[in-house]
């Protein structure tokens, strides 16, 4: 069980266009999702947690115009990076957390989306 | 402020030998303490996690760490490691944040690499 998926696995696109990255939790319904990302041999960074049905919270430093979050339902975050630009290349990350989550409020990763601007 | 510091950035071993990856955090409140493990291009994978309880915690792929809390120590071993477990490891922390949850706190991994 608790697991999570991203659609699609890679991408590359035109510097200026934008991309939609989904998060799907495939077998329990997903109160809150994080995404984050993670450069080269570094560590992950948080972006933003979303609710379902609310505005997502964006951490400090991340545009929120241009990374847009939406999480309309249980099962499905998307995350859509606009007038992308090579220096947003990234590997993009979204985990999930449930009621199933218990008191331990433990996320579930995806596999995570290899983003390519060129 | 809570924080986690993986002391080293990249471990070298040979096959077959023992493997210590070290993690250290700081916090003022109760943690819940966590390893996971990352392959290339790959998302992440839960190790082991400790809640409560037996200060050492056994995990998938014959890895355990211990809990040493007068330490604020949470370190990841394997007797003998093989060409497989060549990863990124990282250490993290789940902290309470806002009424009932509680978020993450990440350290900067470190990267094995299992010679034969």
């Amino acid at each position: 069980g608790a697991v999570v998926s991203q659609h699609p696995s890679w991408v590359i696109c035109k510097s200026g266009t934008s991309v939609k990255i989904e998060c799907r939790s495939l077998d329990f319904q997903a109160t809150t999702m994080f995404w984050y990302r993670q450069f080269p041999k570094q560590s992950l960074m948080l972006m933003a947690t979303s609710n379902e049905g609310s505005k997502a919270t964006y951490e400090q430093g991340v545009e929120k115009d241009k990374f847009l979050i939406n999480h309309a339902s249980l099962t499905l975050s998307t995350l859509t990076v606009t007038s992308a630009h090579p220096e947003d290349s990234s590997f993009y990350i979204c985990s999930a957390r449930g009621a199933a989550s218990g008191s331990l409020n433990e996320q579930f990763f995806g596999p995570g989306t290899r983003l390519t601007v060129l | 402020a809570q924080s986690v510091t993986q002391l080293d950035s990249q471990v070298p071993v040979f096959e077959e030998a023992p493997v210590e990856l070290r993690c250290n955090y700081s916090s003022s409140v109760s943690v819940y303490l966590f390893w996971y493990v990352q392959y290339p291009n790959q998302g992440l994978q839960l190790l082991l996690k400790y809640l409560s309880g037996s200060t050492l915690v056994k995990g998938i792929n014959g890895f355990e760490a211990e809990f040493n809390k007068s330490q604020t120590s949470f370190h990841l071993r394997k007797p003998s490691v093989h060409i497989s477990d060549t990863a990124e490891y990282f250490c993290a922390v789940s902290v309470p944040e806002t009424g009932n949850n509680r978020k993450l706190i990440w350290g900067l991994g470190t990267s094995l690499a299992v010679n034969p």
